[in-house]
């Protein structure tokens, strides 16, 4: 069965650094999602992709962040300059469709720690 | 914005027991999603429900979105130890006042369910 993929698996990186975390989505999908889980909250909203341009982004999304799909396979999420309150669980996801005709499938996510 | 609450937030049942978790939405839902996640690991899809009244099932889970489409529910028939982990429900974005809808899911801060052996 089709799945979304990321990498790595968890990420450590000091305060400052500047991290990318990966993803594959599946094949033959077309729209793409990043989200968040800070620990023991809501998983968020960050941002959603299609047609190599950004969607939709929410208030989390600030220009800290970008996303790339930099060939036919990987969707990336760059933080720039990370800070305490980056760490978290980042989740990718896709669809083959908008959603309310389709289910968005998630990847199994990066841990992300800042130090 | 779309606030979706869960209850309840934890759970513990013993195995064999059957159970009920709720998601409650302070606006109509036009798409309603289940997920179950383990802890520190991704989202699996369940189920989706689209229509006032829907229920669907899949093995011994059954979800409901009632007819006023503001009310999901996640029946889970004689509960076992797979069974446990974080249920999320998960709303897809209203239309927009231009029409657009977008594929963002908002989320309930999930129910933890433990089912003892």
């Amino acid at each position: 069965e089709p799945e979304v993929t990321q990498t790595p698996s968890h990420q450590v990186t000091q305060m400052g650094q500047e991290v990318i975390l990966r993803c594959v989505p599946i094949s033959n999908h077309l729209y793409f999602y990043w989200y968040r889980q800070i620990l023991g909250q809501k998983v968020e909203f960050l941002v959603s992709f299609y047609n190599n341009e950004i969607s939709e982004k929410s208030e989390i999304f600030d220009d800290q962040f970008s996303v790339e799909r930099p060939d036919g396979s990987n969707f990336t999420l760059k933080i720039r300059s990370t800070k305490l309150e980056d760490s978290a669980m980042y989740f990718c996801a896709s669809s083959e469709a908008e959603l309310l005709s389709d289910e968005q499938y998630f990847g199994p996510g990066t841990r992300l720690t800042v130090t | 914005s779309q606030e979706l609450e869960q209850s309840p937030q934890s759970l513990i049942v013993q195995e064999g027991k059957n159970l009920t978790i709720n998601c409650t939405s302070s606006k109509t839902l036009y798409g309603l999603y289940w997920y179950k996640q383990k802890y520190g690991e991704g989202l699996i899809f369940l189920m989706m429900l689209q229509k006032g009244g829907e229920e669907k099932s899949h093995e011994k889970i059954t979800a409901k979105l009632d007819e006023k489409k503001q009310q999901s529910s996640l029946h889970i028939t004689a509960s076992q130890p797979s069974h446990a982990g974080i249920y999320l429900c998960g709303a897809d974005k209203l239309v927009t006042s231009s029409g657009t809808s977008y594929g963002k899911l908002t989320f309930g801060q999930g129910t933890i369910l433990t089912v003892h052996p």
